[in-house]
C-alpha cells in the first residue's frame, strides 16, 4: 500500500460524458501528479501540482482539467469523453519542494471505459 | 519530446535463468527509475538511479546508468515467478522533475 488513494476504482460511462476523478495523496506530501496508462501510448505523464498550484503540463488534452485543493487532494476532471480516453488513470504523490530526487508514490489507479 | 525505449518488448524465460533489459534515449536524463507494475496495481519504485556510471544492487536485481546518462539497463539474475510482472523505466528532468517513461517489459517466469 503507497499511502495514494484513488476513487472510484472502476468507472464505465457513455461517449460525450464528464466524469471526475479524484485523488488523496500520501500524509505530508506536497506534490501529486497524474498520469493515464493505455496500451497503445503506455504511461504518459499528463499534469502536476505542488501545494495547490499546476507546476507542470504534459500530453494533457485541452477537454481535461485538474485542481489541487487546500487539503491537498486533487481531482482530475475529463470532459467529452471519447471512445479513445478509456484508460487507466493514475495519480501519485511526491514531498516535492527544491529541486532534489524525490521519489513518486503511485495510487491503485482508476480504470476508465468510455463505451 | 524525450523518447525512452525499452527493449525488449515482452520476456518468457525459465525459472533460474538471467535476463537483461536495456531502456535508451537520445536524451539525457537528471535521473533514471526502474518501476514494477503488478496487474491491476500501480507501479512501485524499485531504484533510482543518479550519477553516470552508477551501478546499485537490490538482492538479485543490478541496475546501471549509462556513462552519458542517456541510458540504464536492469539485470535479473536467477530469476524467480515472483519476478513476473511489468518492469518500467522513467526518466527525470525539468524543474518539475516529471517522469518520461519507457513502453515497459512484460517479463514472465515460468516456474
Amino acid at each position: 500500500d503507497s499511502g495514494v488513494t484513488q476513487t472510484p476504482k472502476h468507472l464505465i460511462t457513455a461517449t460525450g460524458q464528464r466524469v471526475t476523478l479524484r485523488c488523496s495523496p500520501r500524509s505530508g506530501d506536497l506534490s501529486v501528479y497524474w498520469y493515464q496508462q493505455s496500451l497503445d501510448q503506455g504511461l504518459q505523464f499528463l499534469i502536476q501540482y505542488y501545494n495547490g498550484e499546476e507546476r507542470a503540463k504534459g500530453n494533457i488534452l485541452e477537454r481535461f482539467s485538474a485542481q489541487q485543493f487546500p487539503d491537498l487532494h486533487s481531482e482530475l476532471n475529463l470532459s467529452s469523453l471519447e471512445l479513445g480516453d478509456s484508460a487507466l488513470y493514475f495519480c501519485a504523490s511526491s514531498v516535492g519542494g527544491p529541486p532534489g530526487v524525490w521519489t513518486q508514490y503511485f495510487g491503485p489507479g482508476t480504470r476508465l471505459l468510455v463505451l | 519530446t524525450q523518447l525512452l525505449e525499452q527493449s525488449p518488448q515482452f520476456l518468457s524465460i525459465q525459472e533460474g535463468e538471467n535476463l537483461t533489459v536495456y531502456c535508451n534515449s537520445s536524451s539525457v536524463f537528471s535521473s533514471l527509475q526502474w518501476y514494477r507494475q503488478e496487474p491491476g496495481e500501480g507501479p512501485v519504485l524499485l531504484v533510482t538511479v543518479v550519477t553516470g556510471g552508477e551501478v546499485k544492487k537490490l538482492k538479485r536485481l543490478t541496475f546501471q546508468f549509462g556513462d552519458a546518462r542517456k541510458d540504464s539497463s536492469l539485470h535479473i539474475t536467477a530469476a524467480q515467478p515472483g519476478d513476473t510482472g511489468l518492469y518500467l523505466c522513467a526518466g527525470e528532468t525539468g524543474s518539475a522533475r516529471q517522469l518520461t517513461f519507457g513502453s515497459g517489459t512484460q517479463l514472465t517466469v515460468l516456474p
